[in-house]
Formats: structure tokens, sequence, C-alpha cells
């Protein structure tokens, strides 16, 4: 398996305009995480899917941020419009069942001019 | 709420050296921890997942233990090598939290010198 796999890998953007990070998890596995990760905050749960329907949101920051996991194989964290301090490493992570380990995707390195 | 932290923030030894990483968390009420690698620029690599029923881990040179009535882990990487410089992050799944939510610590910096 190709493990997690996010993309873009990097993306700089000006403040205002609408960012799409996308994650594909594992196969197979059923729950999806989006993370966040700063210096200042360390990582921080935006939020997961399980069995593609949204768990717990209470990570997102605010309303510019929203996520969604039309299928099994695909997500995506939308932020819109996107702000300098949105600049942070997003992580998109998967798991099969409620407890088990998460693996992590490498990441999207977002800088917001 | 639970709270996790990782002490010392950063940790520098000579090669050969036994590492030991420390982790603690302010609910014992746990599921289970895990324990991350994470190297600059990159994601975290799972390591080590410890249930909450058993009391350590072993995958090659690395051990860990989980003494939840105290609420600490312990990571012990034998006989280090430059290689396994990186931070490392431990992370718990509290009992209490809906589905696999995780909290996790600041992690541990650690460089191992030639």
């Amino acid at each position: 398996d190709a493990g997690v796999i996010q993309s873009p890998r990097h993306e700089v953007t000006e403040m205002g305009q609408e960012v799409t990070l996308r994650c594909k998890p594992i196969s197979g596995h059923n729950s999806l995480f989006w993370y966040r990760q700063t210096m200042m905050r360390g990582l921080e749960l935006l939020i997961y899917f399980n069995n593609n329907v949204p768990i717990d949101d209470s990570g997102m920051p605010e309303d510019r941020f929203s996520a969604k996991m039309p299928n099994a194989s695909f997500s995506t964290l939308k932020i819109q419009p996107s702000e300098p301090r949105d600049s942070a490493v997003y992580f998109c992570a998967s798991s099969s069942g409620l407890a088990n380990e998460q693996f992590f995707g490498p990441g999207t390195r977002l800088t917001v001019l | 709420k639970q709270e996790v932290t990782q002490i010392p923030a950063a940790l520098s030894v000579p090669e050969g050296e036994n590492l030991v990483l420390n982790c603690s968390f302010t609910d014992s009420a746990i599921y289970n921890l895990q324990w991350f690698r994470q190297d600059p620029g990159k994601g975290l690599t799972s390591l080590l997942l410890i249930q909450s029923s058993q009391r350590e881990q072993t995958s090659g040179r690395l051990n860990a233990s989980l003494d939840k009535s105290s609420g600490r882990s312990t990571l012990y990487i034998a006989a280090s090598q430059p290689g396994d410089s990186a931070t490392y992050l431990c992370a718990v799944r509290p009992i209490k939290a809906a589905g696999n939510k995780l909290t996790f610590g600041g992690g541990t910096r650690v460089l191992v010198k030639p």
C-alpha cells in the first residue's frame, strides 16, 4: 500500500484565496483525521470522519474551515477565505477501526501571504 | 481535559547511549497510547501502540512501557544511532473521547551525535 497520500505537498497562496487540501486514506481504513501542526500550538486535531461521516469537528477553528469525505477513498479540507494565521502543516491520517493505530500522510505545508 | 506532557523538550546524547523519553498524561482513563517519530519536514511515523491493558510493547531496539495509574509512559531506545535523531511524540486516546481522538504531547527533539 502507498500509505496515506496528500496533495499538494506545498501550497503558497495569498490572503483571501480559497485553499483545498486533499487526502487519500489507506485502502480499507474507515477512519480519517485532519490535523494541523504549528510551532506554537503543536499538533491539533481539526476533524475526524468514521465511515465517511464527520464525527467530531470541534477542533475546526472557525467557519472558514470545512471538510468533506464524499467516499471512502477521498477527503478534502477547504479554507475560504485563507488568512496568514492559517499557515501551518496540515496532516491527514487514517486508521482501521476506532481504536487502532493512526497512520499519517506526509502533510501539506501551507503558507498564506 | 486530558493534557499530555513530554519532558525534556530536547535531548542530545552520544551515539551508543540508551535513550529514555518520558510522556505523562493527566487523566489515567485512557484506551491506548501511541508513540510516533517525526523527521524534519515529514509526517508522523507510528512506532508503537500500547493498549491500556498492556504494560509494555517492544519492537527491535524500541521498548515502550505504560503505567496507567501514575499517568506515565516511557520510550526506551537502546544503543542509539545518529539515524534515531528525530522528534518523538506520544499521544493518548482517552476513554471518554468520542471515537479515536488522540491528544498529543509537545514532543521531545532528539539529537544523537556520532
